[in-house]
């Protein structure tokens, strides 16, 4: 086990609705990556939060936001929901020493459906 | 856009065969990372390479890098049905630490008793 959790494990939203997930980081760790698996599909680079800022972006629309909050935990939110954001959303934890990259360790997920 | 490109796509062996998986990529990176998936659950780290080394071992793990041709292989020796899972090579950006992770779209193993 990574000792990264994440919340809840399966949601059912409709189109339009708002939803939070939420990531616990592994404890040390002040990093937190979010990262959207679509089916039969690698994971994809949301954002990156890093001592409670936003420390890089993918190729997502503003709908998609997060927070870090002081205990290093994360929150992904997202607006306006389309069917296409169904996808299982995983959240990785890392120790940024800000030297060089370390291992980023990943939570189960929350798999998310949208209908 | 996915970085880099695992290759086979899918690969089915029988126990106590070795399992060769590749990945290829784009641009320079700092390291590059394997990791697992069962059944689409979380990821769970493997090994990470860095640009410097050229292999790497743990345990039943070989992998190889080779930055002149943005390629790495993964390598799982005697395999056991434990294994049948997804793999990912994942890479780090050039340059920045904390940067995000790229991922491949994926080997499928199957490993039948």
């Amino acid at each position: 086990e990574t000792g990264v959790t994440q919340s809840p494990t399966h949601l059912i939203k409709t189109r339009g609705q708002q939803v939070t997930l939420r990531c616990s980081s592994q404890s040390g760790h002040n990093t937190v990556s979010w990262y959207q698996q679509a089916l039969g599909q690698g994971p994809q680079f949301i954002f990156q939060y890093y001592r409670e800022e936003e420390n890089g972006r993918g190729n997502f629309p503003p709908r998609f936001s997060g927070l870090q909050f002081p205990n290093y935990s994360s929150e992904l939110n997202v607006n306006a929901l389309e069917l296409d954001d169904s996808a299982l959303y995983l959240c990785a934890s890392s120790l940024n020493l800000g030297i060089r990259e370390e291992t980023q360790y990943f939570g189960p997920g929350t798999r998310l459906l949208v209908l | 856009s996915q970085q880099g490109e695992e290759d086979p796509q899918a690969l089915s062996i029988q126990e106590g065969e070795n399992a060769t998986m590749n990945c290829s990529y784009k641009t320079s990176i700092n390291n590059l990372q394997w990791y697992r998936q069962n059944s689409g659950r979380g990821l769970v780290h493997l090994i990470l390479i860095r640009s410097n080394e050229r292999e790497k071992h743990s345990g039943r793990l070989r992998v190889t890098l080779d930055t002149s041709k943005k390629s790495s292989s993964l390598l799982i020796t005697a395999s056991r049905a434990a294994d049948t899972a997804s793999y990912f090579c994942a890479t780090g950006g050039g340059g920045q630490a904390g940067t995000a992770l790229i991922f491949g779209k994926g080997t499928t193993l199957s490993v039948s008793s």
